[in-house]
Protein backbone atom coordinates (compact mmCIF):
# COMPACT_ATOMS: atom_id res chain seq x y z
CA UNK A 1 0.00 0.00 0.00
CA UNK A 2 1.05 3.70 -0.78
CA UNK A 3 2.25 4.92 2.35
CA UNK A 4 1.95 9.37 2.57
CA UNK A 5 3.22 11.32 5.24
CA UNK A 6 2.43 14.93 5.85
CA UNK A 7 4.55 17.54 7.36
CA UNK A 8 4.54 19.72 9.47
CA UNK A 9 2.72 17.96 11.92
CA UNK A 10 1.59 20.91 13.31
CA UNK A 11 1.56 24.40 11.92
CA UNK A 12 0.97 27.16 14.27
CA UNK A 13 -0.31 30.52 12.35
CA UNK A 14 -1.84 33.57 12.62
CA UNK A 15 -5.13 34.52 10.99
CA UNK A 16 -5.03 36.34 7.79
CA UNK A 17 -1.42 34.67 7.03
CA UNK A 18 -0.65 31.97 4.50
CA UNK A 19 -0.60 28.14 5.30
CA UNK A 20 1.23 25.68 3.00
CA UNK A 21 0.99 21.65 3.62
CA UNK A 22 3.25 19.05 2.20
CA UNK A 23 2.08 15.52 1.47
CA UNK A 24 4.13 13.20 0.52
CA UNK A 25 3.83 9.81 -1.24
CA UNK A 26 6.11 7.07 -1.17
CA UNK A 27 5.30 6.02 -4.38
CA UNK A 28 3.90 7.59 -7.76
CA UNK A 29 0.39 8.15 -6.85
CA UNK A 30 -1.48 7.09 -10.38
CA UNK A 31 -3.04 10.12 -11.94
CA UNK A 32 -2.03 12.46 -9.24
CA UNK A 33 -5.65 11.10 -6.94
CA UNK A 34 -4.81 12.86 -4.07
CA UNK A 35 -7.25 14.63 -2.04
CA UNK A 36 -6.96 16.56 0.88
CA UNK A 37 -9.97 16.81 3.90
CA UNK A 38 -10.48 19.02 6.84
CA UNK A 39 -11.74 17.80 9.94
CA UNK A 40 -12.77 20.21 13.05
CA UNK A 41 -12.67 19.01 16.61
CA UNK A 42 -16.03 16.78 16.97
CA UNK A 43 -16.79 16.64 13.43
CA UNK A 44 -16.19 14.15 10.70
CA UNK A 45 -13.88 15.01 7.69
CA UNK A 46 -15.00 17.01 4.93
CA UNK A 47 -13.83 17.36 1.42
CA UNK A 48 -11.81 20.30 0.40
CA UNK A 49 -9.57 18.99 -2.59
CA UNK A 50 -9.52 16.09 -5.12
CA UNK A 51 -7.83 14.84 -7.73
CA UNK A 52 -4.56 16.74 -6.54
CA UNK A 53 -6.32 20.68 -7.37
CA UNK A 54 -9.77 19.94 -7.82
CA UNK A 55 -11.87 22.45 -5.31
CA UNK A 56 -14.74 20.27 -4.13
CA UNK A 57 -18.07 21.66 -4.50
CA UNK A 58 -18.62 25.00 -1.88
CA UNK A 59 -14.94 25.12 -0.85
CA UNK A 60 -13.84 28.83 -0.40
CA UNK A 61 -11.12 29.64 -3.26
CA UNK A 62 -8.87 30.84 -0.52
CA UNK A 63 -7.73 27.15 -0.70
CA UNK A 64 -5.47 25.60 -3.41
CA UNK A 65 -4.37 22.37 -4.31
CA UNK A 66 -1.16 21.71 -6.10
CA UNK A 67 1.28 18.83 -7.08
CA UNK A 68 1.73 15.73 -8.79
CA UNK A 69 3.58 12.36 -8.93
CA UNK A 70 4.55 11.80 -5.26
CA UNK A 71 4.87 15.56 -3.65
CA UNK A 72 1.45 17.76 -2.83
CA UNK A 73 0.70 20.74 -1.20
CA UNK A 74 -2.54 22.40 0.22
CA UNK A 75 -2.13 26.42 0.85
CA UNK A 76 -4.97 28.19 2.08
CA UNK A 77 -3.88 31.73 1.16
CA UNK A 78 -5.62 33.52 4.37
CA UNK A 79 -6.35 31.62 6.92
CA UNK A 80 -9.83 32.24 8.60
CA UNK A 81 -10.79 31.49 12.25
CA UNK A 82 -12.60 28.59 11.14
CA UNK A 83 -9.87 27.13 8.99
CA UNK A 84 -7.99 26.23 12.25
CA UNK A 85 -8.64 22.37 11.80
CA UNK A 86 -6.55 19.04 11.14
CA UNK A 87 -5.78 18.59 7.36
CA UNK A 88 -5.24 14.92 6.13
CA UNK A 89 -4.59 14.21 2.72
CA UNK A 90 -5.48 10.68 1.00
CA UNK A 91 -4.56 8.64 -2.32
CA UNK A 92 -6.87 7.06 -4.27
CA UNK A 93 -5.48 5.87 -7.35
CA UNK A 94 -4.08 2.69 -5.89
CA UNK A 95 -6.12 0.45 -3.62
CA UNK A 96 -6.04 -0.15 -0.86
CA UNK A 97 -6.95 3.72 -0.45
CA UNK A 98 -4.45 5.59 2.26
CA UNK A 99 -4.25 8.66 4.40
CA UNK A 100 -1.20 10.74 5.61
CA UNK A 101 -0.84 11.43 9.51
CA UNK A 102 -2.63 14.58 9.44
CA UNK A 103 -1.70 18.20 9.73
CA UNK A 104 -2.99 20.02 12.66
CA UNK A 105 -2.97 24.26 11.84
CA UNK A 106 -3.57 26.15 15.05
CA UNK A 107 -3.88 29.40 16.07
CA UNK A 108 -0.55 30.96 17.21
CA UNK B 1 -29.09 17.36 0.49
CA UNK B 2 -27.03 14.35 0.98
CA UNK B 3 -27.41 12.70 4.59
CA UNK B 4 -26.15 10.21 6.25
CA UNK B 5 -27.16 9.46 9.86
CA UNK B 6 -25.64 6.36 11.96
CA UNK B 7 -26.33 4.41 14.67
CA UNK B 8 -25.60 5.26 18.35
CA UNK B 9 -22.50 4.36 20.37
CA UNK B 10 -21.48 1.14 21.11
CA UNK B 11 -20.21 -0.43 24.11
CA UNK B 12 -18.58 -4.18 24.07
CA UNK B 13 -16.15 -6.39 25.63
CA UNK B 14 -13.22 -7.88 24.04
CA UNK B 15 -14.07 -10.61 21.83
CA UNK B 16 -17.67 -9.32 21.15
CA UNK B 17 -19.24 -8.34 17.45
CA UNK B 18 -20.72 -5.17 16.68
CA UNK B 19 -22.87 -4.11 13.98
CA UNK B 20 -23.32 -0.30 13.18
CA UNK B 21 -25.39 1.16 10.61
CA UNK B 22 -25.52 4.17 8.11
CA UNK B 23 -29.18 5.01 6.63
CA UNK B 24 -28.79 7.89 3.47
CA UNK B 25 -31.63 10.11 2.14
CA UNK B 26 -31.34 12.31 -0.58
CA UNK B 27 -29.34 10.32 -3.68
CA UNK B 28 -29.77 7.65 -4.92
CA UNK B 29 -28.44 4.48 -2.80
CA UNK B 30 -27.45 2.37 -5.32
CA UNK B 31 -25.21 4.75 -7.35
CA UNK B 32 -22.36 5.95 -4.85
CA UNK B 33 -19.58 3.17 -3.02
CA UNK B 34 -20.10 3.13 1.02
CA UNK B 35 -17.01 2.95 2.67
CA UNK B 36 -16.08 2.48 6.07
CA UNK B 37 -13.00 4.30 7.97
CA UNK B 38 -12.38 4.43 11.40
CA UNK B 39 -10.07 6.94 13.88
CA UNK B 40 -8.81 5.61 17.08
CA UNK B 41 -8.61 8.68 19.87
CA UNK B 42 -6.39 11.17 18.90
CA UNK B 43 -5.31 9.42 16.23
CA UNK B 44 -5.47 9.87 12.13
CA UNK B 45 -7.71 8.31 9.47
CA UNK B 46 -7.59 4.72 8.63
CA UNK B 47 -10.00 2.75 5.92
CA UNK B 48 -11.82 -0.34 7.35
CA UNK B 49 -13.66 -1.15 3.82
CA UNK B 50 -16.13 -0.09 1.21
CA UNK B 51 -18.97 -2.10 -0.37
CA UNK B 52 -21.50 -1.38 -3.70
CA UNK B 53 -24.76 -1.29 -2.91
CA UNK B 54 -25.32 -1.60 -6.47
CA UNK B 55 -24.31 -5.29 -6.93
CA UNK B 56 -22.95 -5.86 -3.16
CA UNK B 57 -19.51 -6.33 -4.01
CA UNK B 58 -17.43 -5.48 -0.87
CA UNK B 59 -13.40 -4.33 -0.56
CA UNK B 60 -11.71 -4.58 2.68
CA UNK B 61 -7.97 -3.13 3.90
CA UNK B 62 -5.96 -6.58 4.39
CA UNK B 63 -5.53 -6.03 8.47
CA UNK B 64 -9.07 -6.22 8.64
CA UNK B 65 -9.95 -9.46 6.01
CA UNK B 66 -12.24 -12.35 7.78
CA UNK B 67 -12.64 -10.00 10.80
CA UNK B 68 -15.15 -7.13 9.20
CA UNK B 69 -18.28 -7.59 6.72
CA UNK B 70 -20.05 -4.81 5.26
CA UNK B 71 -23.46 -4.86 3.57
CA UNK B 72 -26.04 -2.27 1.83
CA UNK B 73 -30.03 -3.31 2.22
CA UNK B 74 -31.62 -1.33 -0.87
CA UNK B 75 -34.93 -1.67 0.33
CA UNK B 76 -34.04 0.59 3.28
CA UNK B 77 -31.18 2.78 1.63
CA UNK B 78 -29.10 1.34 5.10
CA UNK B 79 -25.45 -0.03 4.74
CA UNK B 80 -23.88 -1.73 7.53
CA UNK B 81 -20.43 -3.10 8.95
CA UNK B 82 -19.96 -5.88 11.08
CA UNK B 83 -16.91 -5.97 12.96
CA UNK B 84 -15.75 -9.46 15.29
CA UNK B 85 -13.47 -10.47 17.83
CA UNK B 86 -13.13 -6.98 19.09
CA UNK B 87 -9.88 -6.04 21.04
CA UNK B 88 -9.26 -2.93 23.10
CA UNK B 89 -7.50 -1.21 19.75
CA UNK B 90 -10.49 -1.27 17.94
CA UNK B 91 -11.73 1.64 20.01
CA UNK B 92 -12.80 4.10 17.60
CA UNK B 93 -15.20 6.49 16.08
CA UNK B 94 -16.38 4.69 12.98
CA UNK B 95 -17.20 6.53 10.01
CA UNK B 96 -19.51 5.62 6.67
CA UNK B 97 -18.38 8.08 3.73
CA UNK B 98 -19.96 7.69 0.14
CA UNK B 99 -17.71 8.09 -2.96
CA UNK B 100 -18.39 7.82 -7.02
CA UNK B 101 -18.08 4.36 -8.43
CA UNK B 102 -14.98 3.12 -9.33
CA UNK B 103 -12.45 5.81 -7.72
CA UNK B 104 -12.12 5.36 -3.80
CA UNK B 105 -12.93 9.00 -2.71
CA UNK B 106 -15.08 10.05 0.33
CA UNK B 107 -16.95 12.86 -1.28
CA UNK B 108 -19.90 12.91 1.73
CA UNK B 109 -19.33 11.42 5.31
CA UNK B 110 -21.25 10.24 8.27
CA UNK B 111 -21.56 12.21 11.67
CA UNK B 112 -19.87 8.78 13.22
CA UNK B 113 -20.21 6.06 15.53
CA UNK B 114 -17.94 5.74 18.84
CA UNK B 115 -17.39 1.88 19.05
CA UNK B 116 -15.80 1.87 22.65
CA UNK B 117 -14.33 -1.87 23.61
CA UNK B 118 -13.61 -2.77 27.22
CA UNK B 119 -14.22 -5.02 30.03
Amino acid sequence: EIVLTQSPGTLSLSPGERATLSCRARQSVRDDYLAWYQQKPGQAPRLLIFGASGRATGIPDRFSGSGSGTDFTLTISRLEPEDFAVYHCQQYGTSPLTFGGGTKVEIK
Amino acid sequence: EVQLAQSGAEVRNPGATVRISCKVFGYTFTNYYMHWVRQAPGKGLEWVGLVDPGDGETRYAAKFQGRVTTSADTSTDTAYMEMRSLRSEDTAIYYCAIGPPGVELLTYWGPGTLVTVSS
